[in-house]
């Protein structure tokens, strides 16, 4: 049984440029959750969604951040422009629901030069 | 305002004793605590949890224990092996969040042969 795939696994881009991470949940599971690891912040969550829509996205760090979850199977993260300070792991989990144990993704190491 | 915290960064033990991982809380809407594990290059994997209605719960190796009135919990590992080296991380959520998890920021343990 797959578990929660991530794509690409390892992203170097320049500042200024688009960037979309992509995530694909365990099948049946109605929750989906977007985090990003520095080591500043450790793990803190961006956005989550539950049946596809967006729950609480408070933790965007701002307007350069988006995420839209238009099927059950299918989530995106996109960072429009893309800067320095962006460079992180990003990590996808999906649950579900009230089910609080959270299964993680390997995570899109990201690098903006 | 971080609501989960995890004092010390790193713990270093000898193979074969215990190792005590500790998580303070602050918010008391908390009703559910669990324990995560990440090794490096890939996602966190969850490992034990306990909800608030409880003071202990033990699997195998892993206990953890909870501390209402002090909102502490802690994470024991006896006895310790090597593959047990890892990040460790807390987190906890609410019965109104749909799974949302706060965590903190980590601790490293590194268990000695």
């Amino acid at each position: 049984d797959a578990g929660v795939i991530q794509s690409p696994r390892h992203e170097v881009t320049e500042m200024g440029q688009e960037v979309t991470l992509r995530c694909k949940p365990i099948s049946g599971h109605n929750s989906l959750f977007w985090y990003r690891q520095t080591m500043m912040r450790g793990l803190e969550l961006l956005i989550y969604f539950n049946n596809n829509v967006p729950i609480d996205d408070s933790g965007m760090p701002e307007d350069r951040f988006s995420a839209k979850m238009p099927n059950a199977s299918f989530s995106t993260l996109k960072i429009q422009p893309s800067e320095p300070r962006d460079s992180a792991v990003y990590f996808c989990a999906s649950g579900q629901g009230r089910e609080e144990t959270q299964y993680f993704g390997p995570g899109t190491r990201l690098l903006v030069l | 305002d971080q609501q989960v915290k995890q004092n010390s960064p790193s713990l270093s033990v000898q193979e074969g004793r215990i190792s005590i991982l500790n998580c303070d809380y602050t918010n008391s809407m908390f009703d559910y605590f669990l324990w995560y594990k990440k090794y490096p290059a890939e996602g966190p994997t969850f490992l034990i949890s306990i909800s608030s209605i409880k003071d202990k719960n033990e699997d195998g190796r892993f206990t953890v224990f909870l501390n209402k009135s002090a909102k502490h919990l802690s994470l024991h590992i006896v006895p310790s092996q090597p593959g047990d080296s890892a990040v460790y991380f807390c987190a906890a959520s609410s019965g109104t969040s749909y799974g949302k998890l706060t965590f903190g920021q980590g601790t490293i343990l590194t268990v000695h042969p």
